[in-house]
């Protein structure tokens, strides 16, 4: 079945880029997105991109779309310490109707 | 505002009294869904519905019920909690697949205990 993977951890420095990458295996998704989770808080879209594009852009965030290489990454520019959080990959599956998430990276923001 | 509501947020409950999450949203969408996030397991599908008394199951059915009389609802139902149940549930709703914009919001997530 699907999977997606993402790294663990990322740290960075306060008005650093992050960019967090993941990879997925199926080629037929429709839609990517990045969620963010905040401690005791729910999933928030961030963004999403549809998989005929390689780019999309929303002020600070850049998402990168490689379908050859089935790559999504995540560039958070003029990073911030409320953007520390866990940061969600998900795919969406047009066979099965849900989205598979990836196990989430915790991105650390230092002062 | 776009928006997904749960209720209750947070919940601890006993082994077997049954027990309904509520779901609501405001953006007249067809696909809705549920998911459960367990450490370790991450999220998984436990039942989805492509519109209004169209429902199937997802990955983890086993233990819930849905329905969907509304297209803006869709309660999940623990008929007879357990201890497994134990977890935070999110609910979720996008345009109909293949139609429209690709938008997939989540609520603020339910809190479940079962003792």
């Amino acid at each position: 079945g699907e999977d997606v993977e993402q790294s663990l951890f990322l740290s960075v420095r306060e008005g650093d880029s992050s960019v967090i990458n993941c990879t997925y295996t199926d080629s037929s998704s429709t839609y990517l997105y990045w969620y963010k989770q905040e401690p005791g808080a729910g999933l928030q879209l961030l963004t999403y991109i549809f998989s005929n594009m390689d780019m999309k852009q929303d002020q600070r965030l850049t998402v990168l779309l490689n379908k050859k290489d089935k790559h999504l990454s995540l560039r958070i520019a003029d990073t911030q310490t409320g953007d520390s959080a866990i940061y969600f990959c998900a795919v969406w599956m047009d066979s099965s109707y849900k989205l598979i998430f990836g196990s989430g990276t915790r991105l650390l923001v230092r002062p | 505002e776009a928006q997904v509501t749960q209720n209750p947020r947070y919940l601890i409950t006993v082994t077997g009294k049954k027990l309904t999450v509520t779901c609501s949203q405001n953006m007249n969408h067809e696909y809705m869904s549920w998911y459960r996030q367990d450490p370790g397991l991450g999220l998984r599908q436990i039942y989805y519905s492509m519109n209004v008394e169209v429902t199937d199951k997802g990955d983890v059915p086993e233990g819930y019920k849905v329905s969907r009389k509304e297209k803006r609802n869709f309660p999940l139902i623990l008929e007879s909690p357990s201890p497994n149940q134990t977890s935070l549930y999110f609910c979720a709703s996008r345009s109909r697949p293949g139609q429209g914009a690709g938008e997939l919001f989540f609520g603020e997530g339910s809190r479940l205990t079962v003792l």
